[in-house]
């Protein structure tokens, strides 16, 4: 069974561009997470997608936004990128929401200079 | 959501030593998740528990559930040099949102 999969590996941006990070899931599994890895620090939850919608959002600015395509893939959208958002953001599938134990891909490392 | 303290934050041990780390809510959970994310990767399920009282073992790892569902902890016996990471818990709830801890980053001297 393919694990989730997480596009591009690494991604450089400057100041104030926008970001595009995909996420495709483990087959069969209908939930998506997106959450943000700040170095040495904890997981911060961003976004939940469950069945191609938006069920929960963390506390984040509204510039970070996302969607979940039919096929249950899903992409992560930052706009008007900050340094601060440098970060390792991390997607994980599950089988159905509010649960199930998370799988996780091996994450995109955002770098914004 | 439902927030947790995770304790300790960091912990070094000798090689063969026990290790324990504490979640505890101030309001009772629904069930808790374990995870684990060794350095420089992604973090791993490792178990979830639901009942009260439940205790669940993984080779050297325990894992229990407080009574109460306010707390929760893991336990190794033994440490290895495999242990090594970061373990974070997550209590789950029907809204989907799962929050995890900050984490315990073990540091195991060979």
């Amino acid at each position: 069974e393919a694990g989730v999969t997480q596009s591009p590996t690494h991604l450089i941006k400057t100041r104030g561009q926008q970001a595009t990070l995909r996420c495709s899931p483990i087959s069969g599994h209908t939930s998506v997470y997106w959450y943000q890895q700040a170095l040495g620090l904890g997981l911060q939850f961003l976004l939940w997608y469950d069945e191609g919608e938006e069920r929960n959002r963390g506390n984040f600015p509204p510039r970070f936004s996302g969607r979940q395509f039919p096929n249950y893939s899903s992409e992560l959208n930052v706009n008007a990128l900050e340094l601060e958002d440098s970060a390792l953001y991390l997607c994980a599938s599950s089988l159905q929401g509010g649960g199930s134990p998370l799988h996780f891909g091996n994450g995109t490392r955002l770098t914004v200079t | 959501g439902q927030q947790v303290m995770q304790i300790p934050q960091y912990q070094h041990v000798q090689e063969g030593e026990d290790f324990t780390t504490y979640c505890n809510s101030s309001t009772t959970l629904s069930n808790i998740q374990w995870y684990k994310q060794r350095p420089g990767g992604h973090p791993v399920f490792l178990i979830q528990l639901v009942k009260s009282g439940e205790v669940k073992k993984q080779k050297r790892l325990t894992f229990q559930f407080g009574e109460a569902k306010k707390n929760s902890s893991l336990h190794i016996t033994a440490t290895q040099t495999t242990d090594v990471g970061t373990y974070f818990c997550a209590p789950t709830s029907n809204t989907g949102k799962l929050i995890f801890g900050q984490g315990t980053t073990l540091q195991v001297k060979p």
